[in-house]
């Protein structure tokens, strides 16, 4: 079946530092990729998404690019904020499972 | 104007009541999902509705029971609460496009707490 694998968190940065979270999939077909964020005390929200092999999907200066070769979807930053502190989860999509399967999330604390 | 909005956003309650959690959308999407998030913050879909039918049920207990009264709400009926039951709820929903789901969008979430 479909999984999604995340690294471990949590993980604490400085401010301005690089991010780098990393997400591995295992999924039959071509999936639609995504990373959600979740801030503390709300929903999950739709951070980017990527749809097929080579895309490159980006919002709020974050970016992660779909590699078929790699199955990998890792998110980065160049410059982190205190504000960006949050859960973030990678997931796919694929038709067969037809439903979102989400990674165990990743705790990011950023420190001024 | 919210998009996914629930209610309650708390429910503290004893074991053995029966509670519900309401969603509404207004986005205009045609499926709703159910989500449980525990402590350790693991998200697992619990049901799914496209167009008032449900299409995915996990291997959820039979005290949990979906109600679409029509495709903008989903609510969620939990009979004899369980200590277990503690974690928040979070309902979504997408649209679907020529057969694949769009991204799903989530509501605040319900922290359901069983004394």
């Amino acid at each position: 079946g479909d999984s999604v694998t995340q690294m471990e968190g949590p993980v604490t940065l400085s401010e301005e530092a690089f991010l780098t979270i990393n997400c591995t999939y295992t999924a039959t077909g071509y999936p639609s990729l995504f990373w959600y964020v979740q801030y503390p005390g709300e929903g999950l929200q739709l951070l980017l998404k990527a749809t097929k092999a080579d895309d490159k999907g980006s919002n709020k200066g974050f970016e992660a690019t779909y590699r078929k070769e790699t199955t990998s979807f890792h998110l980065e930053k160049g410059s982190v904020q205190v504000s960006d502190s949050a859960v973030y989860f990678c997931a796919l999509y694929s038709g067969s499972a037809r439903q979102l399967t989400f990674g165990s999330g990743t705790q990011l604390t950023v420190l001024p | 104007d919210t998009a996914v909005s629930q209610t309650p956003k708390y429910l503290v309650t004893q074991m053995g009541n029966d509670k519900s959690i309401k969603c509404e959308q207004n986005l205009g999407h045609d499926t709703m999902y159910w989500y449980k998030q525990d402590s350790k913050k693991f998200l697992k879909i619990m049901f799914s509705y496209n167009n008032k039918e449900l299409i995915i049920n996990e291997t959820v207990p039979n005290r949990f029971s979906p109600k679409s009264p029509d495709k903008a709400h989903l609510n969620l009926h939990i009979n004899s609460l369980e200590l277990g039951d503690s974690a928040v709820y979070f309902c979504a929903s997408s649209r679907r496009e020529g057969g694949r789901v769009n991204e799903q969008y989530f509501g605040p979430g319900t922290r359901l707490t069983v004394t």
